[in-house]
Formats: structure tokens, sequence, C-alpha cells
């Protein structure tokens, strides 16, 4: 069973530096979704596609964010110039897209960002 | 904004001791509601939702969680506890969308 994978697992970087993370959703799962969980908090919803459309993204989600997914299987979140504020864990979800709203979402196990 | 409150934010028990979470969420409108649990070096993990029917749902490894729709609470419960139950529980609610919004969490840490 191949649940939800994300890569890389860690990442150190220079204030300023652009960064890249990768998600891999489960097989055939239409919505994937992004999170943002910093220590001692939930996670915090970043923004959802469905297949390649990116239908709703939080205002968490400033201008240095972009997130895409061009065939709508994997995703990518970059972050651009980084800030020290931006030290989190990234975390992506993936649903089925046939269950309607609110349908369960399925964790992959977070990219932790670290910026110096 | 809906906002999902977590009263607890440190529990510890002794293993057998009964265990209840309290969550509770601002939405008025209709909710779709989940309890995750992040054990230790893992990822989260679904521990049991409700979505309609029987207010009391049924989850993996003997939890279960009370919709209490007036009280707008979705407490998590289990009766006995064991010391692999040691996690991080976080409640979430979706409304008609697809943004959950977690509580802040509740680490439980169980004594053996």
């Amino acid at each position: 069973d191949t649940g939800v994978s994300q890569n890389p697992r860690h990442k150190i970087t220079k204030r300023g530096q652009n960064v890249t993370f990768r998600c891999d959703p489960i097989s055939e799962h239409n919505r994937l979704y992004w999170y943002r969980q910093t220590l001692g908090q939930g996670p915090e919803f970043l923004t959802y596609f469905q297949n390649e459309a990116q239908l709703e993204k939080s205002r968490l989600l400033s201008d240095r964010f972009s997130a895409e997914r061009p065939k709508g299987s994997f995703s990518t979140l970059e972050i651009q110039r980084t800030e020290q504020g931006d030290s989190a864990m990234y975390l992506c979800a993936s649903s089925s897209g046939t269950g309607g709203w609110g349908e369960t979402q399925y964790f992959g196990p977070g990219t932790r960002l670290l910026v110096l | 904004a809906q906002s999902v409150s977590q009263h607890n934010h440190h529990v510890i028990l002794s293993e057998a001791a009964s265990l209840e979470l309290g969550c509770n969420y601002s939405y008025g409108g209709t909710v779709n509601l989940f309890w995750y649990v992040q054990y230790p070096g893992q990822h989260l993990q679904l521990l049991l939702k409700y979505f309609s029917g029987d207010p009391l749902v049924k989850g993996i490894k003997g939890f279960e969680a009370e919709f209490i729709k007036s009280k707008f609470s979705f407490n998590l419960r289990k009766p006995s506890v064991q010391w692999s139950d040691t996690a991080e529980y976080f409640c979430a609610v979706i409304s008609t969308g697809n943004q959950f919004y977690f509580g802040t969490g509740t680490s439980l840490t169980v004594i053996p």
C-alpha cells in the first residue's frame, strides 16, 4: 500500500534562498492539499488542487509561495526568498475526489524546513 | 472563519485510565468532523470521522467520539488507554468545501 510520499524529508536553507518540495499523492487520488504546521500548532491549510486545477488558496500563501500540479499527479510547492518565519513542517495530503466535499484526507510524512 | 478548540494541551495518564479529549468548533452549518493521531515519528493518521447518522462514532484502536450538535463538540474517548496510545491528537472540522481546520492538538503521554 503506497501512501502519500514527500521529498525531501528535511531541508535546511539560508534566508533568501529558494526551496522546492515535492508531493506524490496516493495513486488515482484527484485531490491534493498542502498544509503548514509549526511547533505547537495544528496543520494550517495552504492550498488545494482538484486534478491540475488549483481551486483554493489560503491567505497564508503569500506571493513568495507557489504550488503546481502540472499533470494532475505529483505536486510541487516552491518558496522563494525564504524567511526564518517559513521554518515549519510542510504537509501534503490527498483524497480520492469521489466523495464530495469533506472527504477523508490522507497525509504524507511532511517536509521539515529550517531557514537559517 | 471557522475555528477548532482543543482544551487540553498536555494530558498525562496511567495505563488503564479513561481518556476524554475535548474538541469544540465554531461553525454553525453542516460539518464533517475528524480526529487524527500522530504517533511519535509518524505522519498524521485518521482515527475516526463523523459525516452523518449516529452521533457516536467508533474508530480504530478502541477510540470513539460523540458529536453533540447543540454543544458544537466532538470529544474523543477511550475507556482504557495503553502505553502505545502516547501520541499527538488533532481534531479537525470541514464544512462545505475542502479546507480542513485543525485544532492545536493534544499531547497524550501514557505512563506504563
